[in-house]
């Protein structure tokens, strides 16, 4: 069990469709982030929310809409998605930093296909 | 141009052997952290470096930070079929920085 939760862990859809991810963390932390992985590139980070605001918006597309309500739950709400968007999205989180050392926890991804 | 970058990409060996992979970039970097995900799984968090010329042990993984803070290797010995995964190195930015820059991971496969 990672602490981090999210869910669907699977998600096929249509260009058209509006889907959510999930994400909930039961370790305390104050930090929450979304991260793209896409085959043979490094990992992208696409939002980061500290105590429930937005800091972070790595130009990521409007079709791409976070939702955070609380320090534990994490949405992505997806509209009018491209087959580019498929991917492995990650949530992930932490402590606020500390010189930088803070260290991230992974959930298990939602691996999405855009079809 | 990524700003770190993990070789080899891929590397298949033998149980029992042993093997290193490495993390550079021509930027100085005032950490850097060591992950490994496994297949279906999130990366997770093997072990953070911060001091120049540093080496952290875990188990049979042998961490070490570059003197200049601009590289870093990870050193297996007698590698296990256990330690098949994708192993990623990452550092902030800025010092205190959340955003953390990714290599593009090294993919270790361990033959029983």
């Amino acid at each position: 069990e990672t602490g981090v939760t999210q869910t669907p862990r699977h998600l096929v859809m249509g260009m058209t469709n509006k889907k959510s991810l999930k994400c909930e963390q039961h370790l305390g932390h104050n930090a929450m982030y979304w991260y793209k992985q896409s085959a043979k590139k490094p990992l992208e980070l696409m939002f980061v929310y500290n105590f429930k605001e937005q800091t972070e918006n790595n130009s990521v597309p409007s079709r791409f809409s976070p939702e955070c309500p609380n320090s534990s739950h994490l949405f992505l709400h997806l509209h009018t998605l491209q087959p580019e968007d498929s991917a492995l999205y990650l949530c992930a989180s932490s402590l606020p930093p500390s010189g930088g050392n803070s260290p991230l926890h992974f959930g298990n991804g939602t691996r999405l296909t855009v079809t | 141009t990524q700003l770190l970058e993990q070789s080899p990409q891929f590397l298949s060996i033998q149980e029992g052997e042993n093997l290193t992979v490495y993390c550079n970039s021509s930027s100085v970097f005032s950490s850097l952290q060591w992950y490994r995900q496994e297949p279906g799984e999130g990366p997770v968090l093997l072990v953070t470096v911060v001091t120049g010329g540093e080496v952290k042990k875990l188990k049979r993984l042998t961490f070490q930070f570059g003197d200049a803070r601009k590289d870093s290797s990870l050193h297996i010995t007698a590698a296990q079929p256990g330690d098949t995964g994708l192993y990623l190195c990452a550092g902030p930015l800025i010092q205190g920085a959340q955003k953390l820059v990714f290599g593009q991971g090294t993919r270790l496969t361990i033959n029983p």
